[in-house]
């Protein structure tokens, strides 16, 4: 049962660039969130996603784009790669509205913007 | 919303020592409330969580946390800690799994 799986592990950007971090599940969750982890302010949501085709800003949205065409996959776009954008990216899953509301964290993504 | 607050970043604690790490949380309306321990360089992984009932939460290697509604806390603790407890806590809320909001973490030392 692989879980969530996010790739890749690590990148490296130049400033301006773009990207796309991969991130899919495979235990049918409804709800699927993307997180930004940076020292000493622990995990901060950046778009979250309750179902195909439905998606919502977080805390701190800006320079990030989300997509849900499918309950398996949440990507997260890098419109222009900025240094600020520096950080370890980790991608959650969980079930909605019920009491198994356990979230399941991928491995992260690594990202240094240059 | 929902608002977490872990009162420690760091907590020194010697081998075979109790350790309580603490968390408020703040919320208009009834919350699940987690803790989270992340070990170096890997993901989040849940280590008990509170959705009703019972107070106190019993979870995995040894960690309990009590929930207080009056003080809004949900303090996570373990009676003996080992090296291997040595990693980063994360405190969370969310309202029934949507929108899970992490507390800033409290990173456990455990010395020989």
């Amino acid at each position: 049962n692989a879980g969530v799986t996010q790739t890749p592990k690590f990148q490296v950007l130049k400033t301006g660039q773009s990207m796309t971090l991969q991130c899919a599940q495979d235990m049918n969750h409804e709800y699927m969130s993307w997180y930004r982890q940076d020292p000493g302010m622990g995990l901060r949501l950046i778009h979250y996603s309750v179902g195909a085709g439905i998606t919502d800003q977080g805390e701190v949205p800006n320079g990030y784009n989300v997509s849900r065409s499918t309950t398996e996959d949440f990507p997260l776009r890098l419109l222009s790669a900025a240094p600020s954008q520096t950080s370890v990216y980790f991608c959650a899953s969980s079930l909605l509205g019920t009491l198994n509301t356990e979230a399941f964290f991928g491995q992260g993504t690594r990202l240094t913007v240059v | 919303a929902q608002s977490v607050t872990q009162l420690d970043s760091q907590v020194p604690v010697f081998e075979e020592a109790p350790v309580e790490l603490r968390c408020n949380y703040s919320s208009s309306v009834s919350v699940y409330l987690f803790w989270y321990v992340q070990y170096p360089n890997q993901g989040l992984q849940l280590l008990l969580k509170y959705l009703s009932g019972s107070t106190l939460v019993k979870g995995i290697n040894g960690f309990e946390a009590e929930f207080n509604k009056s003080q809004t806390s949900f303090h996570l603790r373990k009676p003996s800690v080992h090296i291997s407890d040595t990693a980063e806590y994360f405190c969370a809320v969310s309202a029934g799994g949507f929108k899970t909001i992490f507390g800033a973490g409290t990173r456990l030392f455990v010395k020989a």
